[in-house]
C-alpha cells in the first residue's frame, strides 16, 4: 500500500508555455499533499502544501501565481508551472500523507521538467 | 526556521559492516522523525519512522531517537552495495493541521564491495 504516482515522469517544454503535473494517491485518500522541487545535488525544497478543497499554502519565496496548485479530490493534486522559463527546469516531486495517523509521507516518482 | 542537521558525507562503509547515519534537530517540540532513502535521480523512499525514545528495528535497519539530546540515528546492519544512496533525515514540525517535514541536507552513503 501507500503508492503515489506522478504524470508525466518527464517533460520538455518551450520557454513561455505552461506545464501541468499530476499527482495521484493510488491506494489511499490524502487530504494533504505536498509539492517539492529538487535541484541536482541539493536537498528537497518544499514549495507548497496542498489541502483538498482549499487553497494551497505556499512557502516563502514561492510565487503562487507562477506555480498553480489544485487539489480537487482526495486522490489528485495538480501543479501547473505557468510561463515556464529555463530556470524552472528542475525535478518536481509530490508527496501525500497516509491517513494512518502517524504522519507518514509517501513520495511520487517525480517529474523532470526541462524548459528550453 | 527550525533545522535538521546531517553530515553530508560521503560516508564510505565496507560491505557487510554497520553503517551509522546521524542527525540532530533544533525544535524540541518535534515528536516524529523519519528516514528516507534516495537513489540518484529518483524520489525519496520512506524506510523508517520513529516517534518515541529508544530503538526501533525493522529488518537490517534500526532507528534510534534521543529526545533529550535531540538526536536521531539510523543503523544499517550487514550493509550491501544496494544500500548506497543518500539518506535523508526529517522531523515533523508545526501545529496540528499545518504540519510539515523539515529535511536535513542528506548523507551520501557508499558501500564498498
Amino acid at each position: 500500500g501507500a503508492v503515489v504516482s506522478q504524470h508525466p515522469s518527464w517533460v520538455i517544454c518551450k520557454s513561455g508555455t505552461s506545464v501541468k503535473i499530476e499527482c495521484r494517491s493510488l491506494d489511499f485518500q490524502a487530504t494533504t499533499m505536498f509539492w517539492y522541487r529538487q535541484f541536482p545535488k541539493q536537498s528537497l525544497m518544499l514549495m507548497a502544501t496542498s489541502n483538498e478543497g482549499s487553497k494551497a499554502t505556499y512557502e516563502q519565496g514561492v510565487e503562487k501565481d507562477k506555480f498553480l496548485i489544485n487539489h480537487a479530490s482526495l486522490t489528485l493534486s495538480t501543479l501547473t508551472v505557468t510561463s515556464a522559463h529555463p530556470e524552472d527546469s528542475s525535478f518536481y516531486i509530490c508527496s501525500a500523507i497516509h491517513p494512518s495517523g502517524r504522519y507518514e509521507q509517501y513520495f511520487g516518482p517525480g517529474t523532470r521538467l526541462t524548459v528550453t | 526556521q527550525k533545522e535538521v542537521e546531517q553530515n553530508s558525507g560521503p560516508l564510505s562503509v565496507p560491505e557487510g559492516a554497520i553503517a551509522s547515519l546521524n542527525c540532530t534537530y533544533s525544535d524540541r517540540g518535534s515528536q516524529s522523525f523519519f528516514w528516507y532513502r534516495q537513489y540518484s535521480g529518483k524520489s525519496p523512499e520512506l524506510i523508517m519512522s520513529i516517534y518515541s525514545n529508544g530503538d526501533k528495528e525493522d529488518g537490517r535497519f534500526t532507528a534510534q531517537l534521543n529526545k533529550a539530546s535531540q538526536y536521531v540515528s539510523l543503523l544499517i546492519r550487514d550493509s550491501q552495495p544496494s544500500d548506497s544512496a543518500t539518506y535523508l533525515c526529517a522531523g515533523l514540525e508545526g501545529i496540528q493541521g499545518a504540519q510539515k517535514l523539515v529535511f536535513g541536507q542528506g548523507t551520501r552513503l557508499t558501500i564498498n564491495p
